[in-house]
């Protein structure tokens, strides 16, 4: 098993254009998190997916953010206009359902930086 | 509002020496509690579960306890070496499928 597989590692883009981040979640896994991760806020939630239907998006920062999964093998979050503040480690994670709390497997993020 | 706290500084120990990681918690009560490691550049790794019933778990060199009435969980990594140096994050949680994470303790073991 690959694990979680997100692209690109790296994203250095100018303030205003949109970016994209993918995720290819553990096949058979039925939940996916997008996390993001700051000096100051520690790990953020974001939106998570039961069965590739958004279940909570409350922690999503506005509406320049938005997340798509369009199959159980692919999720993406995107921003739309980026911005510096937007600049972070952001982690998509996936999980078998059945059991509520099994643990999470973490890709190795993208860092995005927005200049 | 609900509140994840570990260890504020970063925790720099020698080698072969016990290291304990503590998070504390306020205004929830969770079922269970998980811990990770973190590497820089690298997603968080699972590392332990232990749930509200339990008192400790344990292992290899890993324990970790969880006391619901002081609303804390310890983590101790016993004998420790260099390569234990890493974030350690601790995510208590309940019903819910999404889990909330400390903003972790940065441990170095030094040789």
């Amino acid at each position: 098993d690959a694990g979680v597989i997100q692209s690109p590692r790296h994203e250095v883009t100018e303030m205003g254009q949109e970016v994209t981040l993918r995720c290819k979640p553990i096949s058979g896994h039925d939940y996916l998190f997008w996390y993001r991760q700051t000096m100051m806020r520690g790990l953020e939630l974001l939106i998570y997916f039961n069965n590739n239907v958004p279940i909570d998006d409350s922690g999503m920062p506005e509406d320049r953010f938005s997340a798509k999964m369009p199959n159980a093998s692919f999720s993406t979050l995107k921003i739309q206009p980026s911005e510096p503040r937007d600049s972070a480690v952001y982690f998509c994670a996936s999980r078998p359902g059945g059991v509520y709390n099994s643990p999470l497997h973490f890709g190795n993020g993208t860092r995005l930086t927005v200049t | 509002s609900q509140k994840i706290e570990q260890n504020s500084e970063a925790l720099n120990i020698q080698e072969g020496k016990t290291a304990t990681l503590t998070c504390n918690y306020t205004n929830y009560s969770p079922a269970y509690l998980q811990w990770y490691r973190q590497d820089p550049g690298r997603g968080p790794v699972f590392l332990l579960l232990i749930r509200e019933n339990e008192k400790e778990k344990r292992k290899e060199r890993l324990k970790v306890t969880f006391d619901t009435t002081l609303k804390q969980s310890l983590f101790h990594i016993t004998a420790s070496q260099p390569a234990d140096s890493a974030t350690y994050l601790c995510a208590p949680s309940g019903s819910a499928r999404q889990l909330t994470f400390g903003s972790g303790t940065q441990l170095t073991v030094l040789p």
